[in-house]
């Protein structure tokens, strides 16, 4: 009955890997981000989606990709991974005319 | 630049004492201000939040102060307890939009003693 999913919750992979994170809500809503924190535990969010469409797209490198197969679930596909891609990405998703933003448990990723 | 700054980035606090955090920011075109705790290992989960039209708003143990004028926002925590050890994050959206952009500060390491 978990409100957000993620897997995996830990990704270890080699430089210059393509790895996928996946997300599913079951909370029955409209819009979905993802964030990233780094090391610092400072949390900056990189894409956000609202019924399936691409709304806010800050300022990522282009090796990172969602996608948004329905509005249920938004994965978020990352070429060529460096080192400083290494950080706890979070899914987070909210309704439209609510202001709570629902957060995942994270999955954890480590490039060597 | 960072659009929150928030302190202190830690703060130990014995049980049952008071717990401030504080956040200043600088885009007026912010509307809304939440408060995250989030524990070790999981994901961040909303406290609490505020709009600027009230200057404080409480819930149970938990209490925030606005002040527009000043740009600034404080978390007060009362009767702190072991279980209120996390780390906090104030926020701030603009746009008007309910998906609108969150901006984070930099986050507050909290301990409480028992």
């Amino acid at each position: 009955d978990t409100a957000v999913s993620q897997t995996p919750k830990y990704l270890v992979t080699q430089m210059g890997n393509d790895k996928s994170i996946k997300c599913e809500q079951n909370l029955g809503h409209d819009t979905m981000y993802w964030y990233k924190q780094d090391s610092k535990k400072f949390l900056k969010i990189m894409f956000s989606y609202n019924n399936k469409e691409l709304i806010i797209n800050e300022t990522v490198p282009n090796r990172f990709s969602p996608k948004s197969p329905d509005k249920a679930h938004l994965n978020l596909h990352i070429n060529s991974l460096e080192l400083g891609d290494s950080a706890v990405y979070f899914c987070a998703s909210s309704l439209s005319g609510s202001d709570t933003q629902y957060f995942g448990p994270g999955t954890r990723l480590t490039v060597l | 630049q960072q659009q929150v700054k928030q302190s202190p980035q830690s703060l130990i606090v014995q049980k049952g004492g008071i717990s401030i955090i504080n956040c200043a920011y600088e885009n007026t075109a912010f509307d809304y201000f939440p408060w995250y705790q989030q524990f070790p290992g999981k994901g961040p989960a909303l406290l609490i939040a505020i709009r600027p039209d009230v200057s404080e708003k409480k819930e149970g143990r938990f209490t925030i102060s606005f002040n527009k004028s000043a740009k600034q926002f404080s978390l007060h925590i009362m009767d702190s307890q072991p279980g209120d050890s996390a780390t906090y994050f104030c926020a701030a959206r603009e746009d008007g939009t309910s998906y609108g952009k969150l901006t984070f500060g930099q986050g507050t390491i909290l301990t409480v003693h028992p």
